[in-house]
């Protein structure tokens, strides 16, 4: 697509739930990342995926977050049993990466979830 | 891992005065240092980036300089206009497929006319 697409746009659910966040890429992006922007702290590192390769878990904050993307393009995450410190913004962000190369990301406008 | 660190966390400054943003790195391999400016309620976008092979990179009334001893960087913006108000996060990466940025945690310019 021309640009990369995220759903839902914003996201009320009760705590205790499980939500599913989707992220549609630039078609030909092969690195796919997500984050989270929270009020005043940044844009904070969640999960990175690069080909086929296994994917940087290292930034999941707890085993409630995962993610998958199927086939290379679309990526799912996913949040189990929703805490209130979950709400914030999960922005997705797709780039061109190839070895020896430097690409900037291409933002999603974010899913805003809200944990009631 | 890396950790990067951003000051001021809020800028307020006159129209057409300069505004300096800095942050500094912990991993001395990272090598590739981009800059994002994010308007309220929008995604953040790319602005100007810097690779640890220059020193300074300038592009119009924006400039990047680049202290890899020191290991930090800086953002200069000259002549600001209110249209620069903003939250801006510097980043730092590995320069290899492989790695994701890093991102600090953002200033918030305010240009007053």
């Amino acid at each position: 697509g021309a640009g990369v697409s995220q759903s839902p746009s914003n996201k009320v659910t009760e705590k205790g739930k499980d939500v599913e966040l989707r992220c549609d890429p630039i078609s030909g992006h092969t690195a796919l990342y997500w984050y989270r922007q929270s009020l005043g702290q940044g844009l904070e590192f969640l999960i990175y995926f690069q080909g086929n390769s296994a994917p940087d878990k290292s930034g999941l904050p707890s085993d409630r977050f995962s993610a998958e993307r199927t086939g290379g393009s679309v990526s799912t995450l996913t949040i189990q049993r929703t805490q209130q410190e979950d709400s914030a913004v999960y922005l997705c962000a797709s780039s061109l990466s190839r070895q020896g190369g430097d690409y900037g990301y291409t933002f999603g406008s974010g899913t805003r979830l809200t944990v009631v | 891992g890396e950790n990067v660190e951003q000051h001021p966390s809020t800028l307020s400054v006159q129209e057409g005065d300069s505004a300096v943003i800095k942050c500094t790195y912990s991993d001395s391999a990272s090598n590739y240092f981009p800059w994002y400016k994010q308007e309220l309620g929008k995604r953040p976008q790319l602005i100007i980036d810097i690779r640890s092979n220059v020193g300074e990179k300038k592009d119009q009334r924006i400039a990047v300089t680049l202290n890899k001893t020191a290991k930090h960087f800086s953002l200069h913006i000259t002549e600001t206009q209110p249209e620069d108000s903003a939250v801006y996060f510097c980043a730092a990466r590995r320069h290899q497929a492989g790695t994701a940025l890093i991102f600090g945690k953002g200033t918030t310019l305010s240009v007053s006319s």
